[in-house]
């Protein structure tokens, strides 16, 4: 069974430049996470979908950043415009049953720098 | 306010000697904990969990850990380290009522010396 995979595994855009990172998450798996890791950092949450309704979304950092999950499979979080502080690995995971606390599995991340 | 602390930023140990990861949380809630292992170049993995129950707890590739509620502690140990442990080590702490919502420690970068 494959795993969760992100795409790109590395991103470098200038300022004000738009990114949008892609995640696939392990197929049946309803719920679907995006961390983020800024360098020196812990790893903060940014949001939770459930199939394709955002169930928690209070760790996103502002309204440049928009995450989807059309259908309930894959998800895309979309950086518009980018700013250096976003510069960071970027995670997702995902988990398959309702209560949110079974295990999540995590992506390679993606690491984005912002010039 | 929620959180969780690592104090050991980096940890250099020899093969074939013990190990033991720190970890200390504040939480408001029934605490479910987590130890996450991330070698380069990969995504992270779960190495335990402890949700309720018996408060040791074995993992996979040899690790266990150790619930102190009065400490507020879930320790990573390992009786003897090889050199593949070598990872960044992750403690990470959520609830039933939190949606699945993890708050991560920053992270413990394991060496190992042969």
């Amino acid at each position: 069974e494959a795993g969760v995979t992100q795409f790109p595994s590395h991103s470098v855009i200038e300022k004000g430049q738009t990114v949008t990172l892609r995640c696939d998450p392990i197929s049946g798996h309803d719920n679907l996470y995006w961390y983020r890791r800024v360098m020196g950092k812990e790893i903060k949450f940014l949001l939770h979908f459930v199939k394709e309704s955002k169930q928690d979304e209070s760790g996103m950092p502002n309204n440049r950043f928009l995450a989807e999950r059309t259908g309930g499979t894959y998800s895309t979080l979309k950086v518009q415009p980018a700013e250096l502080e976003d510069s960071g690995v970027y995670f997702c995971a995902s988990s398959q049953g309702p209560t949110g606390v079974e295990t999540q599995y995590f992506g390679p991340g993606t690491r984005l720098l912002v010039l | 306010a929620q959180s969780v602390t690592q104090p050991d930023i980096h940890i250099t140990v020899s093969e074939g000697a013990s190990l033991e990861l720190r970890c200390n949380y504040s939480y408001g809630a029934t605490p479910y904990l987590f130890w996450y292992v991330q070698s380069p170049g990969q995504g992270l993995q779960l190495l335990l969990k402890y949700f309720s129950g018996d408060t040791l707890v074995q993992g996979i590739k040899g690790f266990e850990a150790e619930f102190k509620r009065s400490q507020s502690s879930f320790n990573l140990r390992k009786p003897s380290v090889h050199w593949s442990d070598a990872a960044e080590y992750f403690c990470a702490v959520g609830s039933y009522n939190q949606g699945g919502k993890l708050i991560f420690g920053q992270g413990t970068e394991l060496s190992v010396k042969p």
